[in-house]
């Protein structure tokens, strides 16, 4: 079975400063992982995904996110925060290609002026 | 790149009727498309897998009699709500899945702009 944890369900960072949101998996295969954001009412799009290909992802709005097995984590980052930013951001995995995929319970990002 | 429509984007109806949501896949087929349903300030809770063709499978917990689902073409799929009550008010959004996605595209579901669903 696959899980993700996402540590921290709100998160806040000052406009310029650096985004790092946390995502813990559990996956008893090498797992697909994702990064999506949701902006309020409305559905989900796709910041970036790991596949098993290059540890480090790169993702649009200048995200981009770290495979470390070692450490079972996919955090997120950004080296400079925009009010745009502010949203819901949810990491999820999946087991194999077309497969259901779990989401983490979600972090809130807010930025501050 | 792939779009996934939903309709209606809101809705709301009295307790005891039934409401049906549907999920389209405008630019590509979709054998699978799946359901979730989102409670406020809540993550995504997978509520079934629905297939072209065939019967949709559901997570446990899920009332299959309540939340009926019918996946009738490769570019259809609808959550039919039935005999609703307060309690399933919420936001539904689905997702699908193009079959013919490589590279970047494998393994990328496009989600729906969601429905939400109140029941007075």
């Amino acid at each position: 079975a696959q899980s993700v944890t996402q540590l921290g369900s709100h998160v806040s960072v000052s406009e310029g400063a650096l985004v790092l949101l946390r995502c813990n998996y559990s996956s008893s295969v090498p797992p697909y992982l994702f990064w999506y954001v949701q902006y309020p009412n409305q559905g989900l799009q796709l910041l970036l995904k790991y596949t098993s290909a290059a540890t480090l992802v790169k993702g649009i709005n200048g995200f981009e996110a770290e495979f470390k097995k070692s450490e079972t984590s996919f955090h997120l980052t950004k080296p400079s925060a925009h009010m745009s930013d502010a949203a819901e951001y949810f990491c999820a995995v999946s087991a194999t290609v077309g497969d259901k995929i779990i989401f983490g319970k979600g972090t809130r990002l807010h930025i501050l002026p | 790149g792939a779009v996934v429509s939903q309709h209606p984007s809101r809705v709301i109806c009295k307790s005891g009727t039934s409401v049906k949501i549907e999920c389209r896949s405008l630019d590509f087929q979709a054998t699978t498309m799946f359901w979730y349903r989102q409670f406020p300030k809540q993550s995504l809770m997978l509520m079934a897998t629905s297939n072209e063709g065939s019967k949709a499978t559901y997570e446990q917990g899920v009332e299959k009699d309540k939340f009926l689902i019918n996946h009738a073409s490769l570019t259809l799929s609808t959550l039919t709500v039935t005999s609703a009550h307060p309690e399933d008010s919420s936001f539904y959004i689905c997702s699908a899945r193009d079959p013919t996605g490589a590279g970047a595209g494998a393994n990328v579901l496009t989600f729906g702009a969601g429905s939400r669903l109140t029941v007075l």
